[in-house]
């Protein structure tokens, strides 16, 4: 069946320096979201990329969708300590209605 | 606006209990689904439903039903509860295609 593998599973990273996520599916994507969950919280959305090599900017989140529609990514420049959580993307395929999650990057600012 | 309201936040069973998670949304979305989060992982979906009366299986539907006989409620019924059930549940609702509003989940144990 279809698959979304996300990499790293964790990364730390000193407060200041950037952090990447990277997801990439088995088959061709309608669609890539991506969420946010803080520690003991519920995934908060973020951003919707629909088009092929679509590039979204939210201050210092830039998300991006490949030529082909099978993988994406998000970078965040000069990370902060509210930057804290686990991102995960999620995948919408076309033929039916079920986003495929990955499993998620815990990013973890050292002190 | 209270979004997805789910009920309730914590709950402790024994071996072969039965009960039911609810789930309602204010939002007239259409598309409702039921997920499970076990620590440090990601997202595995249920089952879901696009609309009320029709509900459909997700990734992991052994030992849960469930059904939509409005658009604002969306209960996920353990039928025998196992230990393997404990777990962080979540409900969401979206519109078509669209990015998915989640609850707070409910803790889940079962002994």
């Amino acid at each position: 069946g279809q698959q979304v593998m996300q990499i790293p599973q964790y990364q730390h990273v000193q407060e200041g320096e950037d952090f990447t996520t990277y997801c990439n599916s088995s088959t061709t994507l309608s669609n890539i979201q991506w969420y946010k969950q803080r520690p003991g919280g519920h995934p908060v959305f973020l951003i919707q990329l629909v088009k092929s090599g679509e590039v979204k900017k939210q201050k210092r989140l830039t998300f991006q969708f490949g030529e082909a529609k099978k993988n994406s990514s998000l970078h965040i420049t000069a990370t902060q300590t509210t930057d804290v959580g686990t991102y995960f993307c999620a995948g919408e395929g076309d033929s039916n209605y079920q986003l495929i999650w990955g499993a998620g990057t815990k990013l973890i600012i050292k002190p | 606006n209270a979004g997805v309201t789910q009920t309730p936040k914590f709950q402790v069973l024994k071996t072969g209990q039965s009960m039911t998670l609810q789930c309602a949304q204010d939002m007239n979305h259409e598309y409702m689904s039921w997920y499970r989060q076990d620590p440090g992982m990601g997202l595995r979906l249920i089952h879901y439903s696009v609309g009320a009366g029709i509900t459909d299986q997700g990734e992991v539907p052994n030992g849960y039903n469930v059904s939509r006989s409005t658009t604002e409620d969306f209960p996920l019924r353990l039928l025998s509860a196992a230990p393997s059930q404990t777990s962080v549940y979540f409900c969401a609702s979206s519109y078509p295609w669209g990015p998915q509003h989640f609850g707070d989940g409910t803790r889940l144990s079962i002994l």
